[in-house]
């Protein structure tokens, strides 16, 4: 069964640096998310991607965070400086339809960050 | 913007007890799905249901979009049931924003 996959799993960083979060979406999914869960709290929705550009953004999604599909399969999530506030849990979903005709969205199994 | 409601927020059960989770939402929604957050914190799909009645195994679900609520059943619920199940929906007309509830911790005793 096709699935999303999430490279590394767990990654620890220094504040300051940079993270890129890595993702494989379902090879013939179109919509392309993260989200991030911060320890003991809901979901979150970061971002949506479509057609090589962003669709929509949340107010968690500023200037430190930046989205990238550099070939046909990767999608990736780069956090700039890492603050200890982006610890979390870090999904990467995908679905085959959005808008509204928004279909199931698949997610990872999650790269969990942990800031020091 | 949407709001979503799940409860209880906590609950213990007997292994081969049934329960009923339940997701509330403020809005009329273009589709909802339920996820289980397993302890190593992997999201499982369970079902995505944006109205009417489905089963799984032991699990299943039901939608009354109208009434703006949802139900996860799990009946002779097992050790490995433990974990959060989120209900999640789309609000009408938005592209692709999942908003999640908070979550009902579920554990199962052997």
């Amino acid at each position: 069964e096709p699935e999303v996959t999430q490279t590394p799993s767990h990654q620890v960083t220094q504040m300051g640096q940079e993270v890129i979060l890595r993702c494989v979406p379902i090879s013939n999914h179109l919509y392309f998310y993260w989200y991030r869960q911060i320890l003991g709290q809901k979901v979150e929705f970061l971002v949506s991607f479509y057609n090589n550009e962003i669709s929509e953004k949340s107010e968690i999604f500023d200037d430190q965070f930046s989205v990238e599909r550099p070939d046909g399969s990767n999608f990736t999530l780069k956090i700039r400086s890492t603050k200890l506030e982006d610890s979390a849990m870090y999904f990467c979903a995908s679905s085959r339809t959005s808008g509204i005709f928004t279909g199931e969205l698949f997610f990872g199994e999650g790269s969990r960050l942990t800031v020091l | 913007g949407i709001q979503v409601e799940q409860s209880p927020p906590d609950l213990i059960l007997q292994e081969g007890a049934n329960s009923t989770l339940r997701c509330n939402f403020s809005d009329s929604v273009n589709n909802l799905q339920w996820f289980h957050q397993n302890p190593w914190g992997q999201l499982i799909n369970l079902f995505y249901i944006p109205s009417g009645t489905k089963q799984n195994g032991r699990l299943s679900a039901t939608t009354v979009a109208t009434e703006r609520y949802s139900l996860l059943y799990i009946s002779s619920s097992q050790t490995t049931d433990s974990g959060v199940y989120f209900c999640a929906v789309f609000g009408s007309g938005n592209t692709g924003k999942l908003i999640f509830g908070q979550g009902t911790t579920l554990q199962v005793k052997p």
